[in-house]
């Protein structure tokens, strides 16, 4: 079974500092992986997500995400964070079946100091 | 297009009541799922379905029923509500399964007491 763990809960930086999010996954085949960002009493919306090729992708608000397959991470990363980038953010692995399953990590909430 | 919908936004129940939450969607999507989350465990899979008629148990069923008459529609029923049920609860829908993107509605937020 997959399974994605984010270390981090909590997570503060300074507005214009540098952002990375961990995010390490368990999967028996190529993974399918996904980051979603959820704002306060908001669904989810999808940041990014990787399927195969590059191992580099880039989402959408300036966010980007590094596949290493060696060390099963996807970690989440932002060169300047902004003030309205502070919400809780979810890495998932997405399961190649029938049941379109996604696992989910605890999330990391991020608090952005101006 | 109004994406994911779901009704109520919040509700208030008591221990052994039952209710029906509501999910839409108007993408003609054939997979629809429902997940609740809880702080420190992210979102886990309660049922999901591949298309109308067709409806499986994801991570943690016990205490709700799904049923899939229409494409569009939905529903998730909890039969005797719990406290342990307290939590929020979202409803997503995609075209495929694995690598396609799943879209989620705002969240249905639900007290039992």
């Amino acid at each position: 079974a997959q399974s994605v763990t984010q270390p981090d809960i909590h997570i503060t930086v300074s507005e214009g500092a540098s952002l990375e999010l961990r995010c390490n996954y368990s999967y028996g085949a190529t993974p399918y992986l996904f980051w979603y960002v959820q704002s306060p009493g908001q669904g989810l919306q999808l940041l990014l997500k990787y399927f195969s090729g590059d191992t580099l992708v880039q989402g959408i608000k300036g966010f980007e995400a590094e596949f290493k397959r060696s060390q099963s991470s996807f970690n989440l990363r932002k060169p300047s964070v902004h003030w309205s980038d502070a919400a809780e953010y979810f890495c998932a692995v997405g399961a190649n079946n029938a049941g379109n399953m996604l696992t989910f990590g605890g999330g990391t909430r991020l608090m952005v100091k101006p | 297009n109004a994406g994911v919908t779901q009704t109520p936004k919040f509700q208030v129940l008591k221990t052994g009541q039952s209710m029906t939450l509501q999910c839409a969607q108007d993408m003609n999507h054939e997979y629809m799922s429902w997940y609740r989350q809880d702080p420190g465990m992210g979102l886990r899979l309660i049922h999901y379905s591949v298309g109308a008629g067709i409806t499986d148990q994801g991570e943690v069923p016990n205490g709700y029923n799904v049923s899939r008459s229409t494409t569009e529609d939905f529903p998730l029923r909890l039969l005797s509500a719990a406290p342990s049920q307290t939590s929020v609860y979202f409803c997503a829908s995609s075209y495929s399964h694995g690598k396609e993107t799943q879209y989620f509605g705002p969240g249905t937020r639900l007290l039992v007491l």
